[in-house]
């Protein structure tokens, strides 16, 4: 069974669209993350759910939208598309401890064109 | 904030060479370290983490030691092998609340 998943895997869409991309983990782990990694591999922390509540927001622009519906479920909704937006979006779970890793999953490559 | 830095290459080698790829962290407190490894086309694995000052982690080869003298987390391989060649990442996380990726480094193994 896969330990974090999100769907889609690709997702070529127009500018000016909206997107949701899902992710789930069958892990039990209390925290869920969103990733952003550019063409240059450079991952940054976007969103950071606990519980289903939000304890980090990077400067993201609230085009994104997060929502955790359950523990373990952490979704990603894009409004008005943009070429910028383009990249791939990795999902994330860990336990709520610090001596412990992070489980990634495959990753959702989204081009906007 | 909390980073992690890490030379970004890219790093290219020959089969059986040895590897290091540096890493080092600036945090408060006493971050775990992690080094993750990512495949093309695929999501981060973890390959190997350390929790405290002077442990050792260690997997397929590669380890590293966690310096908090010199805040440094260098992963090194003594042989590496073609199947190696992928981007390597540093990370910390401290008390749980968010992992601090480095910029990745991309190593290529050649035959």
């Amino acid at each position: 069974d896969t330990a974090v998943s999100q769907t889609p895997k690709y997702l070529v869409t127009q500018m000016g669209n909206d997107k949701s991309i899902k992710c789930e983990q069958n892990l039990g782990h209390d925290t869920m993350y969103w990733y952003k990694q550019d063409s240059k591999k450079f991952l940054k922390i976007m969103f950071s759910y606990n519980n289903k509540e939000l304890i980090i927001n990077e400067t993201v622009p609230n085009r994104f939208s997060p929502k955790s519906p359950d523990k373990a479920h952490l979704n990603l909704h894009i409004n008005s598309l943009e070429l910028g937006d383009s990249a791939v979006y990795f999902c994330a779970s860990s336990p709520l401890q610090r001596n412990t890793e992070a489980f990634f999953g495959q990753g959702t490559r989204l081009t906007v064109v | 904030g909390d980073s992690v830095t890490q030379m970004e290459g890219p790093v290219t080698l020959s089969e059986e060479a040895f590897l290091t790829i540096n890493c080092t962290y600036t945090a408060t407190g006493y971050p775990s370290l992690f080094w993750y490894v990512q495949y093309p086309g695929e999501g981060l694995q973890l390959l190997l983490k350390a929790t405290k000052a002077d442990d050792k982690g260690s997997n397929k080869g590669f380890e590293a030691t966690y310096r908090k003298e010199t805040t440094s987390f260098h992963l090194e391989k003594g042989s590496v092998q073609v199947s190696d060649s992928a981007v390597y990442f540093c990370a910390l996380n401290n008390y749980g609340q968010n992992f601090v990726f480095g910029p990745g480094t991309r190593l290529s193994v050649l035959p």
